[in-house]
């Protein structure tokens, strides 16, 4: 079964940082890209970044770009999200997700239950 | 960017009764060179992460009840709910991953019962 299970999330001041985790089981995480998608609360939903199954090819929204940082270890079978210089519309849950098949991109069929990102002051 | 709209913003539907969700993208997301518009539906219930149910605009994930269908091609495309049941009240997206991995969403709408 594929689990992803989001941590990391928490409080944090304006300006500051924190880094995300997203264990992934139950598939080859090697084999597959991933996305950080993230939710405003009770807003809707916003592509965050992008990184291949290598990790040789990473994109960021404009949002977030030169800010977050996406990595991912596939020996840990692990993705992870840096955010520094953190702004209040920052403020999201923040989910990983993987792609339905592997074989070219036909939706996100994968969903972790996400970690709630809090800045304020 | 491709740009994602949908209308209505909100719906209400006795159970029983269709439901009809429209999305529209600033760009075509039809492929020529395979005839694929690169475009799913997502439902988000409350508290939960977003379940994929139609990708290729039209094909159901597995496990989809086939009360939901999708349509159309190009720029306009519709999502609906042939029979609405109690737990399809959510908010539903469509996405565009014709410019993957940079794709985007639509704002979302919500469904809920009559």
């Amino acid at each position: 079964e594929v689990q992803l299970v989001e941590s990391g999330g928490g409080l944090v001041q304006p300006g500051g940082s924190l880094r995300l985790s997203c264990a992934a089981s139950g598939f080859t995480f090697s084999s597959y890209e991933m996305n950080w998608v993230r939710q405003a609360p009770g807003k809707g939903l916003e592509w965050v970044s992008y990184i291949s199954s290598s990790g040789s090819t990473i994109y960021y929204a404009d949002s977030v770009k030169g800010r977050f940082t996406i990595s991912r270890d596939n020996a840990k079978n692990s993705l992870y999200l840096q955010m520094n210089s953190l702004r209040a519309e920052d403020t999201a849950v923040y989910y990983c997700a993987r792609d339905l098949r592997g074989d070219g991109y036909i939706g996100s069929g994968y969903w972790g239950q996400g970690t709630l990102v809090t800045v304020s002051s | 960017d491709i740009v994602m709209t949908q209308s209505p913003d909100s719906l209400a539907v006795s159970l029983g009764e269709r439901a009809t969700i429209n999305c529209k993208s600033s760009q075509s997301v039809l492929y020529s060179s395979n005839n694929k518009n690169y475009l799913a539906w997502y439902q988000q219930k409350p508290g939960q992460p977003p379940k994929l149910l139609i990708y290729w605009a039209s094909t159901r994930e597995s496990g989809v009840p086939d009360r939901f269908s999708g349509s159309g091609s190009g720029t306009d495309f519709t999502l609906t709910i042939s029979s609405l049941q109690a737990e399809d009240v959510a908010v539903y997206y469509c996405q565009q991953y014709y410019s993957t991995p940079l794709f985007t969403f639509g704002p979302g709408t919500k469904v809920d019962i009559k």
